[in-house]
């Protein structure tokens, strides 16, 4: 159980194109979703938490305008990537957080992961 | 094998070996730590965790080890086998909150 996924796996895209990046919980429902970034060789660093019929909270120096956060349902949320530059070539993570009964369960269970690249 | 602080980000052992991966927090708020593996290419997976009124919670060939005074904590692998070699990294959570704070990692390479 628990299981996050992500789609898709890999994209390229051209330089001034938007893209758009899926995260779902296939077994669980997450009113609290989570959006990373990681280059190679560094850790994650949390660029927004997604939250369920609101708002996503960004993480101070993430630009909101280029990176869109869509929390539409309690088992998707999407990060889209617009007007792509080659700087925004990446991994990008999300993670989700069960929503169990009455009560919140904070672990985060993690997806597979986008490899974005911007040519 | 061991590493150091945050100075060493790569650890090379012997199949066989104990590893000791080490990390420091600076948050005194954090409540909740963490331990995650990534294989190259994929998501982090969870390996352990331990809440702060713990010193020392054991897995299955795992152990981590929290020490609140100097806001340390350690991952230690049993017998480290080829199937270990990831990077390792520590994140620490606030009491208030959901949201995790990652460490560097640590690059493991275990050699046959």
């Amino acid at each position: 159980g628990a299981v996050v996924s992500q789609h898709p796996s890999r994209v390229i895209c051209k330089s001034g194109t938007s893209v758009k990046i899926e995260c779902r919980s296939l077994d669980f429902q997450a009113t609290t979703m989570f959006w990373y970034r990681q280059f190679p060789k560094k850790s994650l660093m949390l660029m927004a938490t997604s939250n369920e019929g609101s708002k996503a909270t960004y993480e101070q120096g993430v630009e909101k305008d280029k990176f869109l956060i869509n929390h539409a349902s309690l088992t998707l949320s999407t990060l889209t990537v617009t007007s792509a530059h080659p700087e925004d070539s990446s991994f990008y993570i999300c993670s989700a957080i069960p929503h169990r009964g009455g009560s919140l369960n904070y672990e985060q269970y993690f997806g597979p992961g986008t490899r974005l690249t911007v040519t | 094998g061991e590493s150091v602080g945050l100075h060493l980000p790569t650890l090379s052992v012997q199949e066989g070996d104990n590893s000791i991966i080490n990390c420091a927090y600076s948050n005194s708020a954090s409540d909740y730590f963490i331990w995650y593996k990534q294989e190259s290419g994929k998501g982090p997976q969870f390996i352990i965790d331990i809440r702060s009124n713990m010193d020392k919670r054991q897995g299955q060939r795992v152990t981590v080890l929290l020490n609140k005074t100097v806001k340390h904590l350690s991952l230690q692998i049993a017998a480290t086998q080829p199937g270990d070699s990831a990077v390792y990294f520590c994140a620490e959570r606030e009491t208030s909150g959901s949201r995790l704070t990652f460490g560097e990692g640590t690059q493991l390479t275990v050699n046959p």
